[in-house]
């Protein structure tokens, strides 16, 4: 157990739609990141927070959106769903701001568009 | 724009033998490199770190080459064991000129396969 949480494991569901992944940090880390991981993109950085804001910006499309909020956890949205968002995403948490730390990593949420 | 890559998308290594997972960096200014590892169904975790003003690490079984000269890093596990199947990851980072946070730029990794 990294210490990283995230939920759900798993979701499927339809174009179209919205769902929201859900991410609770290592006790201690004030910084949280997402990634997404396709079979021919490899982990792509979407967005950081530290301790609550934005701190940067990955290749986030404009249909995601998150946010961390002031007990630390984050929430990735995705709507309207395409096939193509099909993935594995990963929240990882460090202490600081810099992304020059080792991140530590969740177990990630699948998504699966049909 | 920059990318990381890796050299040999899979390797099948005998059990007891070593293993070199190599990556190639294209960003010069790149300054912090790190290797993780990923087995089916986990996040990627954290092996061995190294800074660009080295040239060799060491952990446990494991050892990071950094070779500045031709943006190459690599990874060497001795003694490879079954629990080494896994894919690896090599990242790396720069000190960004537009002010915004570091981040880590993930290679397309290496599937490590141990056989019996």
């Amino acid at each position: 157990d990294s210490g990283v949480t995230q939920t759900p494991k798993h979701l499927i569901t339809a174009t179209g739609q919205r769902v929201t992944l859900r991410c609770s940090p290592r006790s201690g880390d004030l910084s949280v990141y997402w990634y997404q991981q396709s079979l021919d993109q490899g982990l792509q950085f979407l967005i950081q927070y530290y301790n609550g804001e934005e701190r940067a910006k990955g290749n986030i499309l404009e249909r995601f959106s998150a946010q961390q909020f002031p007990d630390l956890h984050s929430e990735l949205n995705l709507s309207s769903l395409e096939l193509g968002d099909s993935a594995l995403y990963f929240c990882a948490s460090s202490q600081t701001s810099s992304g020059a730390n080792v991140l530590t990593f969740g177990a990630g949420s699948r998504l699966t568009v049909l | 724009g920059e990318s990381v890559g890796l050299h040999l998308p899979t390797l099948s290594v005998q059990e007891g033998d070593n293993s070199i997972i190599n990556c190639a960096y294209s960003n010069s200014a790149s300054d912090y490199f790190i290797w993780y590892k990923q087995e089916s169904g986990k996040g990627p975790q954290f092996i061995i770190d190294i800074r660009s003003n080295m040239d060799k690490r060491q952990g446990q079984r494991v050892t990071v080459l950094l070779n500045k000269t031709v943006k190459h890093l690599s990874l060497q596990i001795a003694a490879t064991q079954p629990g080494d199947s896994a894919v690896y990851f090599c990242a790396e980072t720069y000190h960004p000129y537009s002010g915004s946070a570091r981040q880590l730029t993930f290679g397309s990794g290496t599937q490590l396969t141990v056989l019996p």
